[in-house]
């Protein structure tokens, strides 16, 4: 079993819609989380933290559930920018060492 | 602004050669990784090192080396390129537990 793992997808959601990612981790001392995004194979980058209180950004909210070892994302209002591979990341105090999942492909349509 | 590159950007080299594939920081992150990433694979860590000579294997560490002889350097050698070991490769750099930021990456292929 992968340590982090998310439904690769692809997500095909029309311009406007509301779309959620979710992403679960096997690690029980995993300390904290983020998502990622990555556009057509570039480097990714950081585009949240995940709080146990949940967090929003404008039209993304990120929650996380540690019992359920469950994060998620939604998006709001869906752009035809945001089109990109989504990563769920979790980091591991004890190892320092970032563990990413396989990715999620999302696709806005017009 | 701080920054992390890596050198060079694509490279094609022959099967059984020495590669070395450089990846530098200017954050003063203590933390840095190398990761390479395939279709249907995502993103794997091949090697970490939490600060000067301090080096981890990864889940895909077999074929691959690193060295750590300051601050803002993570070489990664390939002793003797396979063409299994054609992928993309990204550094990142992250301070404890602050999310990681990346280089640009390095398209390797090994024919």
């Amino acid at each position: 079993r992968k340590e982090v793992e998310q439904d690769p997808g692809p997500f095909n959601v029309p311009e406007g819609a509301t779309v959620a990612f979710n992403c679960t981790y096997s690690n029980s001392a995993s300390q904290s989380f983020f998502w990622y995004r990555q556009d057509c194979r570039k480097e990714p980058k950081l585009l949240m933290s995940v709080y146990s209180s949940g967090n929003e950004d404008g039209r993304f909210t990120a929650q996380l559930n540690r019992a359920s070892q469950y994060i998620s994302l939604l998006i709001r209002d869906s752009k035809l920018s945001d089109s990109a591979t989504y990563l769920c990341v979790a980091y591991s105090g004890n190892t320092g060492k970032l563990i990413f999942g396989q990715g999620t492909t999302l696709q806005v349509k017009p | 602004d701080a920054e992390i590159t890596q050198s060079p950007r694509h490279k094609i080299t022959e099967t059984g050669r020495q590669v070395t594939l450089a990846c530098h920081q200017t954050w003063n992150h203590n933390n840095m990784f190398w990761y390479r990433q395939d279709l249907g694979h995502g993103l794997r860590l091949i090697h970490y090192s939490y600060g000067v000579h301090d080096t981890n294997k990864g889940e895909v560490s077999d074929g691959y080396s690193v060295s750590r002889s300051n601050t803002e350097d993570l070489p990664l050698t390939l002793e003797s390129a396979a063409s299994s070991q054609t992928s993309v490769y990204f550094c990142a750099s992250s301070e404890s537990s602050r999310g990681a930021f990346f280089g640009q990456g390095t398209r390797l292929t090994v024919v």
